[in-house]
């Protein structure tokens, strides 16, 4: 069964102060790894889609990476209105979710 | 307007009784979904749809029936609504099996 598991569960920057998000996941077969933005009292918001490892996207501030085991959402240089809640998803019939990542930048 | 829509945006009922949540999407997507959003148990899957009259259970489907007749429709009902089905309704649409999905803005349940 599809799983997924976001590391840390929260975690707090400094405006300007780049980190990593983690996302690892075991999947029979993978068929996509995405990953979403929520806000409070929002549905979830689209970010990226990788297919295979090696692959990168890269949007403003974030940067998706992709490997064999896991994924990793990289922000550089993060501003106040970064701050969301950041969730990973796979699955090619149910969508499953990790628990996501509560990030924090303070100004 | 295009995109998915879930009504009602709030609601409060009573346990045991009945209630319907609404999710219609206009892109024609094969799949939909439905989710909770609980503290501490993120998102969890309740039922999905891959095609109108094709459903099938997630993680925690128990309390709760779905239907798809149409291929814009997936309403979520709770048979008799308990307190433990307090909790933010999230229903979701994708094109196929791996292709993003789209969120609507959610429906916050209130058991009382």
């Amino acid at each position: 069964e599809d799983q997924v598991t976001q590391s840390p569960e929260a975690l707090r920057l400094q405006e300007g102060e780049s980190s990593s998000l983690n996302c690892s996941y075991t999947v029979s077969g993978l068929r996509g790894l995405f990953w979403y933005r929520q806000d409070p009292g929002k549905g979830p918001e689209f970010l990226f889609t990788l297919y295979s490892a090696g692959e990168e996207k890269e949007k403003e501030r974030l940067k998706a990476t992709l490997t064999k085991k896991e994924s990793f959402l990289h922000i550089t240089a993060p501003k106040p209105e970064d701050s969301a809640t950041y969730l990973c998803a796979v699955g090619a019939q149910k969508l499953v979710f990790g628990q996501g990542t509560r990030l924090t930048i303070n100004p | 307007d295009a995109g998915i829509t879930q009504s009602p945006r709030y609601k409060i009922t009573e346990t045991g009784r009945q209630v319907t949540l609404m999710c219609h999407q206009t892109w024609s997507h094969s799949y939909m979904f439905w989710y909770r959003q609980d503290l501490g148990h993120g998102l969890r899957l309740i039922y999905y749809s891959a095609a109108a009259d094709i459903t099938d259970k997630g993680e925690v489907p128990d309390g709760y029936v779905v239907s798809r007749s149409k291929t814009e429709n997936f309403p979520l009902t709770l048979e008799s609504a308990t307190r433990s089905q307090t909790s933010v309704y999230f229903c979701a649409s994708r094109v196929g099996g791996g292709s993003e999905a789209f969120f609507g803005q959610g429906t916050r349940l209130t058991v009382v």
